[in-house]
């Protein structure tokens, strides 16, 4: 079946350091692979999204690279500051119109100044 | 910018009662999907909804679960007699055509807590 695996939290990083955040998956097909963000009090928000192999997503500094031989897509960003503080969740759809959005965990990034 | 709207932020209720958590999904969207988060757990998928019936749900959503879309605009779950392991933040949300990549948008959520 479909499935999600993301590292564990949380990281807590000081302002300006270097982040990753891994994201495994199993997937029949190819699938879409996204991630979502969600700032304190708030919804889940689509940072960015990737669906095919090699592609790569970005958005507001952050990176994320669709790769099949790897079955990775890992959230990168060079300088991270106090507002990327969140919640961070992988996940991916196979590509059937409708289909549901399948999550990872979730890794809680804490940012300090 | 169109958006998610759910009702209410928080809910508490007793074991035993019925509760309805309503949606507002965006307007010309097509899918529309409730999850849970379990505090400390992961967004779990409960159910689809597409041209007016469902089109998949999980094994989460057992007869205690339903879905209504009553009128042009509200997209409601309805938990029938909540069990304190109900307790979670559910979210709603809702896609155009469900093509490859769609984005999903969600709501901010309802925190259901049942005591």
């Amino acid at each position: 079946g479909n499935s999600v695996t993301q590292m564990e939290g949380p990281v807590t990083l000081s302002e300006e350091a270097f982040l990753t955040i891994n994201c495994t998956y199993t997937a029949t097909g190819y699938p879409s692979l996204f991630w979502y963000v969600q700032y304190p009090g708030e919804g889940l928000q689509l940072l960015l999204k990737a669906t095919k192999a090699d592609d790569k997503g970005s958005n507001k500094g952050f990176e994320a690279t669709y790769r099949k031989e790897t079955t990775s897509f890992h959230l990168e960003k060079g300088s991270v500051q106090v507002s990327d503080s969140a919640v961070y969740f992988c996940a991916l759809t196979p590509n059937q119109a409708g289909t549901a959005l399948i999550f990872g965990k979730g890794t809680t990034l804490s940012v300090s100044s | 910018e169109p958006e998610v709207t759910q009702t209410p932020s928080h809910q508490v209720t007793q074991m035993g009662q019925e509760v309805i958590l309503r949606c507002v999904p965006i307007s010309n969207h097509l899918y529309f999907y409730w999850y849970r988060q379990i505090l400390g757990q992961k967004v779990e998928f409960l159910v689809s909804f597409y041209n007016n019936e469902i089109s998949e749900k999980s094994e989460i959503f057992d007869d205690q679960f339903s879905v209504e879309r009553p009128d042009g605009s509200n997209f409601t779950l309805k938990i029938r007699s909540t069990k304190l392991e109900d307790s979670a933040m559910y979210f709603c949300a809702s896609t155009t055509n469900g093509g490859e990549g769609t984005e999903a948008f969600f709501g901010q959520g309802t925190r259901l807590t049942v005591v």
